[in-house]
This record gives C-alpha cells, sequence and structure tokens, in this order.
C-alpha cells in the first residue's frame, strides 16, 4: 500500500507571495491533517480534514488554509508569506471511526519551504 | 490545557547501550504514539500504544495510561537509531481530533 505522498518536496518563496502545498493520503483514508513544525515552535497542528471539511483548526492566522477533494487529497494554502513561515509542513492520514475519533496517523516526507 | 512532556531532551550513547526514553502526558489525551524523525525530517511510525507493552525489535514501548506516562526503550542501540524521537498525544474532544506532540527526545549513537 503506498503512503502518504506530499508534493512538492522542497520550496523557496519571497515574502508577500502565496504558496500551496498537496497531500495524497493512504488509499482509503479520509481524515487529513497538517502539521508545521519549526525549531522554535516545534510541531504544531495546523488542521485537520474530513469529507472534504474542515474539523478542525489549531492557533494560526486565516492566511492559513486549506481544502479536501473529493478523493481525500488535500491542500493547504499559505497567503502573504512572512520570514516566519519557513518550517517543515507535514500532513498525516488516518482514519476516522464512526464517532469521529481518528486512528493512528501516518505521516508523508514533509514539504520544506523557506520564505526568502 | 493538553500537555505532552518528553524527558531526557538529549541522549548520547555508545552503540551497544540501552536507553529508555519517557512520556508523560495529561489526562486529555486518549491515546499515543511514538515517532523517529529522520535526517530528512520524515516521522517514522514507532508506536500506537494507548495501553500495554509493545515490542519490534529492539524497540519496545509501554504506555501506563492510569499514571499518564508511556516509555520507549531501546535495546542494543545502533548508530542508525541516532535522531529525534517524539511521543504524540491524541486527543478528541467535542468531535475534534489533534496530535498534540512533545518537544522530542534528541538522541545520538556514536560507534
Amino acid at each position: 500500500k503506498a503512503g502518504v505522498t506530499q508534493t512538492p518536496r522542497y520550496l523557496i518563496k519571497t515574502r508577500g507571495q502565496q504558496v500551496t502545498l498537496s497531500c495524497s493520503p493512504i488509499s482509503g483514508h479520509r481524515s487529513v491533517s497538517w502539521y508545521q513544525q519549526t525549531p522554535g515552535q516545534g510541531l504544531q497542528f495546523l488542521f485537520e480534514y474530513f469529507s472534504e471539511t474542515q474539523r478542525n483548526k489549531g492557533n494560526f492566522p486565516g492566511r492559513f488554509s486549506g481544502r479536501q477533494f473529493s478523493n481525500s487529497r488535500s491542500e493547504m494554502n499559505v497567503s502573504t508569506l512572512e520570514l516566519g513561515d519557513s518550517a517543515l509542513y507535514l500532513c498525516a492520514s488516518s482514519f476516522r471511526a464512526s464517532g469521529g475519533a481518528i486512528n493512528e496517523q501516518f505521516f508523508g516526507p514533509g514539504t520544506r519551504l523557506t520564505v526568502l | 490545557g493538553i500537555q505532552v512532556e518528553q524527558s531526557p531532551p538529549d541522549l548520547i550513547l555508545q552503540e551497544g547501550a540501552n536507553s529508555t526514553l519517557r512520556c508523560n502526558f495529561s489526562d486529555s489525551v486518549n491515546n499515543l504514539q511514538w515517532f523517529h524523525q529522520n535526517p530528512w525530517g520524515q516521522l517514522i511510525n514507532l508506536f500506537y500504544i494507548p495501553s500495554g507493552t509493545k515490542q519490534n525489535g529492539r524497540l519496545s514501548a509501554t504506555t501506563v495510561a492510569t499514571e499518564r506516562y508511556s516509555l520507549l526503550y531501546i535495546s542494543s542501540s545502533q548508530t542508525t537509531d541516532s535522531g529525534v524521537y517524539f511521543c504524540a498525544g491524541l486527543t478528541f474532544s467535542g468531535g475534534y481530533n489533534k496530535l498534540i506532540f512533545g518537544a522530542g527526545t534528541r538522541l545520538a549513537v556514536h560507534p
């Protein structure tokens, strides 16, 4: 079974630009979560998508957004990039039980974003 | 708030040594995962362990949910075990899920 894939793997952008990252979950997984990893803040939850709907969002400004498609693939977008947005962005997929709780999360290789 | 704390923050070992990493978590954590982050940033799943003990080769993990802690054991360490080990608590509250990560334990295994 193929794992979680993320594209692109590396990105360099300048301040003020916007960026879109893509994540394809493991086949059969319909929950996709996004995380940001920085040296100062560690790994922080961004948001979770399930059935094309954002189910939860972490403490990030509105510049961070996302969406999910009917095939469970997800994209996240960051607008008006700031230097502090430089980070490793990781997405994770999991199975979501009928009661709503997700099971074990599996991570993709990440997208390393550098903002100059 | 939800808390996941790991110790020690740094660990240096000689190849062949054993080690124990600890993770304490708050009572709103429903489940627990251990990861190894390789030098390229990929998070590798080690264990999904809400309670009890699991073993996978030289690695094993024990979670005592009633006392809110989990331990990761690495035996006969190898240089390839180097990297950062994260534990993460899965919370499910009000219909919302998220993983809360600890700050990690940075392990260096020297030959």
